[in-house]
């Protein structure tokens, strides 16, 4: 369920490290799964999605994977970046006005 | 091809006054959606409108809080009677919904203060 009121789970990665940011998801006929990266003070861009029928799928320097036994889903950035610090959502086509919490990603220089 | 636009940016208002929010979707998008987010947390679904329709409204509070996609023009959040809580960063999106895989595009947000 939603988590209104709590604080976002913050990730700190070194600048150049992989960053693996998780999601879980809890309906099984959700069937496309998309990322968004929120920077500060802007809105939500679409980074990556994939199709059920995936387990796999890479974008530049991005990588989702998608377990559907467990219903959960994982963004990869490789070689982490300061302009990769932002917020990040999972949203699933089931739940298409659902976005969570998000996962605050800080990348030390 | 411009992308979702929002006005104002930035809106200060007392308590008790009434703000309006606008979002112009993407061209050839149909579908809205209003979402708020606090400082530190998650978006929030408020609304999902097509044009001239709510379609679903199970976000919104059940007082002060309407919205509206005309015809013609932006889609219009309004908050009447404002109070301290309603500040926050108000976040509209927009879609074609012509396929089940709906792309959401945000616009840049309003931030409401109220004070």
């Amino acid at each position: 369920g939603e988590s209104v009121g709590l604080h976002l789970p913050t990730l700190s990665v070194q600048e150049g490290d992989n960053s693996i940011i998780n999601c879980a998801y809890s309906n099984s006929a959700s069937d496309y799964f998309i990322w968004y990266k929120q920077e500060s003070g802007k809105g939500p861009q679409f980074i990556i999605d994939i199709r059920s029928n995936m387990d796999k799928r890479q974008g530049q320097r991005v990588t989702v994977l998608l377990n559907k036994t467990v219903k959960h889903l994982s963004l990869q950035i490789a070689a982490t970046q300061p302009g990769d610090s932002a917020v990040y959502f999972c949203a699933d086509n089931f739940n298409k006005f659902y976005f969570g919490s998000g996962t605050k990603l800080n990348v030390k220089p | 091809n411009a992308g979702v636009m929002q006005n104002p940016r930035h809106l200060v208002r007392r308590r008790g006054q009434e703000a309006r929010l606008r979002c112009s979707p993407m061209k050839g998008h149909s579908h809205v959606y209003w979402y708020r987010q606090l400082p530190e947390e998650g978006l929030k679904f408020m609304v999902y409108l097509q044009k001239e329709n709510i379609i679903d409204e199970s976000g919104m509070p059940k007082e002060r809080f309407s919205a509206e996609f005309p015809k013609e023009g932006p889609s219009i959040l309004r908050i009447q009677q404002v109070v301290r809580g309603d500040s926050a960063a108000y976040f509209c999106a927009s879609s074609s919904g012509t396929a089940s895989y709906n792309e959401q595009f945000f616009g840049p947000g309003t931030r409401l203060t109220v004070l």
